[in-house]
């Protein structure tokens, strides 16, 4: 079974400070990672993915993951964070025998405060 | 390109009243997905359809929830009869085949609040 666990439930930040959102997921095979965004009243959307090859990953507006096997970790980053990043994010699994079967975390809660 | 359709898009209903939930996915998309999502929870699976045909429906719980998606397109999804736990936002969403590298698009959501 695959899973995932995001460690921050609520994240307060200032204008241009950095963030890192964690992600741990658990699966015994080759995965695909996913980070997702919903901005206040708009839909889950992609923010970046990571398929194969570079474990770094750079996706919109600025966003970027690294995916690091050994700690079964793809945690997402931004240099610095604007008020239009207030949003909440979900990283997402999806093991590569699981047929597009995605497994959500429970999200993290950005307020950028300007 | 237009994205991913849900109707309604909020609904309350007294428990043990019934309720049914649209989605139209994007065009070309042979995959479609069903997720629950609870307040302050993530997305959780409840039914893939691979065109007309169901991929897993192990978190659906069948004797209250049923889905179809007749045609290999329109996609409904039932809830006969509701309760309190129902209470969630029930998002429809679609990927071109299915394979785990697809990006899945969302729809907006169907908010549903059981009293």
């Amino acid at each position: 079974a695959q899973s995932v666990s995001q460690h921050n439930h609520h994240v307060i930040l200032s204008e241009a400070a950095s963030l890192e959102l964690g992600c741990n997921y658990s699966y015994g095979g080759t995965v695909n990672l996913f980070w997702y965004v919903q901005y206040p009243g708009q839909h889950l959307q992609l923010l970046l993915k990571y398929f194969s090859g570079d474990p770094l990953v750079k996706g919109i507006k600025g966003f970027e993951a690294e995916f690091i096997k050994s700690k079964f970790s793809f945690n997402l980053r931004k240099p610095s964070v604007q008020w239009s990043d207030t949003a909440e994010y979900f990283c997402a699994v999806n093991g590569a025998t699981n047929a597009g079967k995605s497994t959500f975390g429970d999200g993290t809660t950005l307020t950028v405060k300007p | 390109e237009a994205g991913v359709a849900q109707s309604p898009r909020y609904k309350i209903i007294e428990k043990r009243q019934s309720v049914a939930f649209w989605c139209n996915p994007i065009s070309g998309h042979a995959t479609l997905y069903w997720y629950q999502q609870i307040l302050g929870q993530g997305p959780k699976l409840l039914i893939q359809f691979q065109n007309n045909g169901v991929v897993d429906d192990s978190q659906l719980p069948k004797d209250r929830f049923s889905a179809e998606r007749l045609k290999g397109v329109d996609s409904t999804l039932k809830i006969q009869p509701a309760k309190l736990e129902d209470s969630a936002v029930y998002l429809c969403a679609s990927s071109l085949d299915g394979t785990s590298g697809n990006t899945i698009y969302f729809g907006e959501g169907s908010w549903l609040t059981v009293v």
